[in-house]
Formats: C-alpha cells, structure tokens, sequence
C-alpha cells in the first residue's frame, strides 16, 4: 500500500516571497504520478502541478514547481512569488500509473497562508 | 465545458437515517470516483466507477455503497448513518485512460449527522 506524508500541517509566507511544501511518499510501484492538489477556502480541489515518476525533469507551472527525488521519495512543491489568491490547503497525492483505475492516496494537507 | 456537479451540497441528517449523494462528471468523462474528507481522517477513497462497474474500493464499511449510470453519473449512498460519517464527500472524475492521471473534483456534499 502506498503512503503519503506531508510533515507540515501549516505555513505562512509573506506575498512575493518563495514557500516550500514538503511530502514524501512510499511505494514499492516503479510507475506512477504524483500530484499537488490546491483546496482553497470554497473547497472545490484542483489540479496545481503533477510529475510522473519516470521523467527525470521536474515539473514547472508559472509560478509552481516541484522538486522530485525519486530516489528518496520526495516531491516537494515550490510556490514563487506567493500571492494572496494562494492561500489554501495543498494536498500531495500519488496515484499508480496502470489500467487497474484512478485511486489517489493522499497526504494529510499543508494548510498555507499567504500574508499581505 | 460544465464541471464535475455534486447535489445536494449541504445536508443535515439523524443518526440511523440513511443518505444518497448524487455526482454528474464532465461530459466524456466515464471514470467517477469517491473520496471522503473529515478533519480527523484526511482525505480517504471509498470507491471507483468506470462503465457502471465498481472498478475499486476503499476500506470503508458495507454501508458506505455507490453505483454508476449508463449516463456516467454516480451516486453514493450510506446507510444507518452515524456521527463519524459527517464529512465533506468529494466526486471526482476522469477519462477510461489515466493518460494524464488528473482527476477533476466537484465542490462536494457537506453531511452533517447529528
């Protein structure tokens, strides 16, 4: 069974400034992807950034990108350049990469304010 | 392009009392899957739908059931509810391929059992 943790359940970052958000996972899988999800005060999930395991390039998103370790099981997220609209709950998630469905595990949440 | 839609999104039940959750994927999306989110349990998967077929479920009891619809719309339903099954009930829904393996969420379904 995979498992997904993220070790900070809140931050803060001051708007313009750099925030990390850490999550590292565990799977014996050798394929798989691997996700930040964004849950702002409505509620409403979605998609920020994701990596799939085997690209060795981490991914970039404007503002958003990732820094993946494979061999640590790491994939933490880098937010530049924080703005107001940021302010959420980040969630890192795995999914395995095979026709068996679409089932993510997901960390326990990084709640992130930005401040003015 | 409508979003995933997910009624009622707010509701209030008694405990014993049983409940049914309706989801409506993006048009062309067959894949819907349930997640249940409580402040104390994070974010957990309850079950998987592709072409009307329960394709994976999660470690939640028998009264936690769904199906799916030849339209590709869901419904989850408990029964004999109780205090720890108050939580914000998430849709999600995807294409048959995982080729990205995004999946797209509705705004959920706010129980809340007293």
């Amino acid at each position: 069974a995979q498992t997904v943790t993220q070790s900070q359940p809140e931050m803060s970052v001051q708007e313009a400034e750099t925030v990390t958000l850490s999550c590292t996972y565990d799977t014996s899988e050798n394929n798989y992807y691997l996700f930040w999800y964004k849950q702002p005060p409505s509620r409403q999930m979605i998609l920020v950034i994701r990596q799939e395991a085997y690209k060795q390039q981490n991914a970039t998103e404007n503002r958003f990108s990732v820094n993946f370790q494979k061999a640590a099981k790491s994939f933490s997220l880098k937010i530049s350049d924080s703005q107001l609209g940021d302010t959420a709950m980040y969630f890192c998630a795995f999914m395995t990469h095979n026709n068996a469905g679409n089932m993510l595990t997901f960390g326990g949440g990084t709640r992130l304010m930005v401040k003015p | 392009k409508a979003g995933v839609t997910q009624t009622p999104r707010y509701l209030i039940k008694t405990r014993g009392q049983q409940v049914t959750l309706s989801c409506s994927p993006i048009s062309g999306h067959r894949s819907v899957s349930w997640y249940q989110q409580t402040p104390g349990q994070g974010l957990q998967f309850l079950f998987e739908y592709f072409s009307e077929t329960q394709r994976n479920k999660g470690n939640f009891p028998g009264r936690f059931s769904g199906r799916q619809f030849s339209n590709s719309r869901s419904e989850m339903n408990v029964s004999t509810l109780e205090l720890g099954d108050s939580a914000l009930y998430l849709c999600a829904s995807s294409r048959a391929t995982t080729d990205t393996g995004e999946l797209f969420f509705g705004e959920g379904s706010r129980l809340t059992v007293l």
